[in-house]
């Protein structure tokens, strides 16, 4: 399964609602879909898992939406510390399948 | 609290292997499998491989069969990830993380494949 962020990148103001979109050019069993947030020198962080169910801890401005090959990130209000890149992933143990998208970048505009 | 701590950065030369460790405290270590993702300088996340940590069982990246092999010691609650072979595409940070959607991610380990 291979997975499509696009676009790259995002310029945004704080304040703003970004929307990222993942594509997967297979169906996703089960919504075995993640997101995952990461800033430069940092591990990634879990944000979403099961496509929409939030991360211990993660605030209730992020959402996650979709099914089958379509799935979105949601950003309600950009706050500072949410500009960063984020991944979204296909997971699945049964087999074991894990495949990343390239990211996309959420920049300061 | 659940943590995954790796060993430190490593620089090897070309055609050597390295062997990463990632101890993990503050649960059961055979609950949940392990993954080994890594990040080239500047670059995405790639999925390397996942092992069992219950039964050992193991499934790796296409591109890396025959150059990686993950381990884990349930005495001592530690996964390893060893890449024979290096290239200086490896460079890269290492990470290791838990379960299916990856809730917990080691801190990472730099290694550097450099003649």
């Amino acid at each position: 399964i291979v997975l499509t962020q696009s676009p790259g990148t995002l310029s945004l103001s704080p304040g703003e609602r970004a929307t990222l979109p993942c594509r997967a050019s297979q169906s996703v069993s089960s919504s075995y879909l993640a997101w995952y947030q990461q800033k430069p020198g940092q591990a990634p962080r879990l944000l979403m898992y099961g496509a929409s169910s939030r991360a211990t801890g993660i605030p209730d401005r992020f959402s996650g939406s979709g099914s089958g090959t379509d799935f979105t990130l949601t950003i309600s209000r950009l706050e500072p510390e949410d500009f960063a890149v984020y991944y979204c992933q296909q997971y699945d143990s049964s087999p074991p399948l894990y495949t990343f998208g390239q990211g996309t970048k959420v920049e300061i505009k | 609290q659940v943590q995954l701590v790796q060993s430190g950065a490593e620089v090897k030369k070309p055609g050597a292997s390295v062997k990463v460790s990632c101890k993990a405290s503050g649960y059961t270590f055979s609950t949940y499998a392990i993954t080994w993702v890594r990040q080239a300088p500047g670059q995405g996340l790639e999925w390397m491989g996942w092992i069992s940590t219950y039964d050992g069982n193991t499934k790796y990246a296409q591109k890396l069969q025959g150059r990686v092999t993950m381990t884990t010691d349930t005495s001592t609650s530690t996964a390893y990830m060893e890449l024979r072979s290096l290239r200086s595409d490896d460079t890269a940070v290492y990470y290791c993380a838990r379960r299916d959607y990856h809730d917990y991610w080691g801190q990472g380990t730099l290694v550097t494949v450099s003649s």
